[in-house]
């Protein structure tokens, strides 16, 4: 079954700590990747993508993902989070010759100012 | 603002009443997209257009929904007969077929209380 895993539902951190979040797909093909972020009293809008390519995409923020074809993954990185990264963030997949795209549920970041 | 719109908001109506919801996409998108996203869980999809033809309808598109996009432009989501499972946030999202990769923009969603 296609489906996108996030293992970390809630994260806290302090201000300029290293943030990790992952996000394990499965799906047979080739894919699309997405990380939506969610911002409190606002709309899902897109971090970053991959499609092809270099496997370490840079996405808006500062913020980073690194798809690992052979494990399946495409977790989401930044070195130095800040109070303003408080949301939630949504990993989602896509067949490269599909239209829908699948979400994980979500994992919400609080940081600590 | 050029970006995807809803209306409306919010929308609070009694069980068995009919709902409809209206999505503006950016305007040189050709495809549009309907999601519903429940409390902790990330969007689902629903349906989608291309143009004013609808292509994929999830199995979770009971047939009380009904969706159309009748001149290619804006859509309407119709919930026949509400249900307190209906209760949720509706999303939509716009894309264009052959730019940007099809990246879908979303909207700010509808959000559904049934009560």
């Amino acid at each position: 079954a296609q489906s996108v895993s996030q293992h970390n539902h809630h994260v806290i951190l302090s201000e300029a700590a290293s943030l990790e979040l992952g996000c394990n797909y499965s799906y047979g093909g080739t894919v699309n990747l997405f990380w939506y972020v969610q911002y409190p009293g606002q709309h899902l809008q897109l971090l970053l993508k991959y499609f092809s390519g270099d496997p370490l995409v840079k996405g808006i923020k500062g913020f980073e993902a690194e798809f690992i074809k052979s494990k399946f993954s495409f977790n989401l990185r930044k070195p130095s989070v800040q109070w303003s990264d408080t949301a939630e963030y949504f990993c989602a997949v896509r067949g490269s010759s599909a239209s829908k795209i699948i979400f994980g549920s979500g994992t919400r970041l609080s940081i600590r100012p | 603002d050029t970006g995807v719109s809803q209306d409306p908001r919010h929308k609070i109506t009694k069980r068995g009443q009919n709902v409809t919801f209206r999505c503006d996409p950016i305007s040189e998108h050709n495809r549009l997209y309907w999601y519903r996203q429940t409390l902790g869980q990330g969007p689902e999809f629903l349906t989608y257009f291309q143009n004013e033809a609808q292509l994929e309808k999830s199995r979770l598109l009971s047939d009380r929904f009904s969706a159309e996009r009748p001149k290619g432009s804006f859509s309407t989501l119709e919930i026949q007969r509400t249900e307190q499972g209906d209760s949720a946030m509706y999303l939509c999202a716009s894309s264009h077929y052959l730019l940007d990769q099809e990246t879908q923009y979303f909207g700010p969603g509808t959000r559904l209380l049934v009560l």
